[in-house]
């Protein structure tokens, strides 16, 4: 019930395309949903996060779309460029025994030029 | 504002033997976590600090991982005996939470990449 299952695991995007990754959960205690971006050789950074008192959240190229219902979020890079290419994790957490932060499995982004 | 900072960065050892990686938060931040990235994996929380108390160990293996957080800034995790399995990347974070609370923001270092072998 901790798990958040995180799709694809690749993706290729031309330059000027939309990456889109999603995330599903199951536990309902879930409140909070980050994103966070991961180049090589270093930790990962957050980029944009979520409650799920809204739909959708916009920080310029980047907007998460959120589905209460069905229990599903995901990330939207517009105008994708080559300097996106990195791996995204979608993550969850909540209050009490869920308070502690879920990663997904990771999407590796490449942007072609 | 410095971020996290930890080292070494490689570690190569043969198992059976033991390691220590050293992590150094953000000034200020008095929650630390340690977390395991298995390669082609998402991070995996480790041990969560708050100021040098323990909030969370659950997914520690007790048996051959230790950590500590003496005066409530830097942290050592330790690894003894390793084992092939722990080959992977261990990250440490920061966040300013004042309690054990959600939402923070969550600050990384590099991480240290280890290689049992």
């Amino acid at each position: 019930q901790q798990q958040v299952k995180q799709s694809p695991q690749s993706l290729i995007v031309q330059k000027g395309g939309i990456s889109i990754i999603n995330c599903a959960y199951e536990n309902t205690a879930f409140d909070y949903f980050p994103w966070y971006q991961q180049f090589p050789g270093k930790g990962p950074a957050l980029l944009i996060a979520i409650r799920p008192d809204v739909s959708e959240k916009k920080e310029g190229r980047f907007t998460i779309s959120f589905n209460k219902s069905a229990k599903q979020f995901s990330l939207h890079i517009m105008d994708s460029q080559p300097g996106d290419s990195a791996t995204y994790f979608c993550a969850a957490s909540g209050d009490g025994s869920a308070r502690q932060l879920t990663f997904g499995s990771g999407t590796q982004l490449t942007v072609l030029p | 504002e410095a971020g996290v900072a930890q080292s070494p960065r490689y570690k190569i050892i043969e198992k059976r033997q033991s390691v220590a990686f050293w992590c150094n938060p953000i000034s200020g931040h008095a929650t630390l976590y340690w977390y395991q990235q298995i390669l082609g994996q998402g991070p995996k929380l480790l041990i969560q600090f708050q100021n040098n108390g323990v909030v969370d160990d659950s997914q520690l293996p007790k048996d051959r991982f230790s950590a500590e957080r003496l005066k409530g800034v830097d942290s050592t995790l330790k690894i003894q005996p390793a084992k092939l399995e722990d080959s992977a990347v261990y990250l440490c974070a920061s966040s300013s939470f004042r309690t054990s609370g959600n939402g923070e923001t969550q600050y990384f270092g590099p991480g240290t990449r280890l290689l049992v072998l």
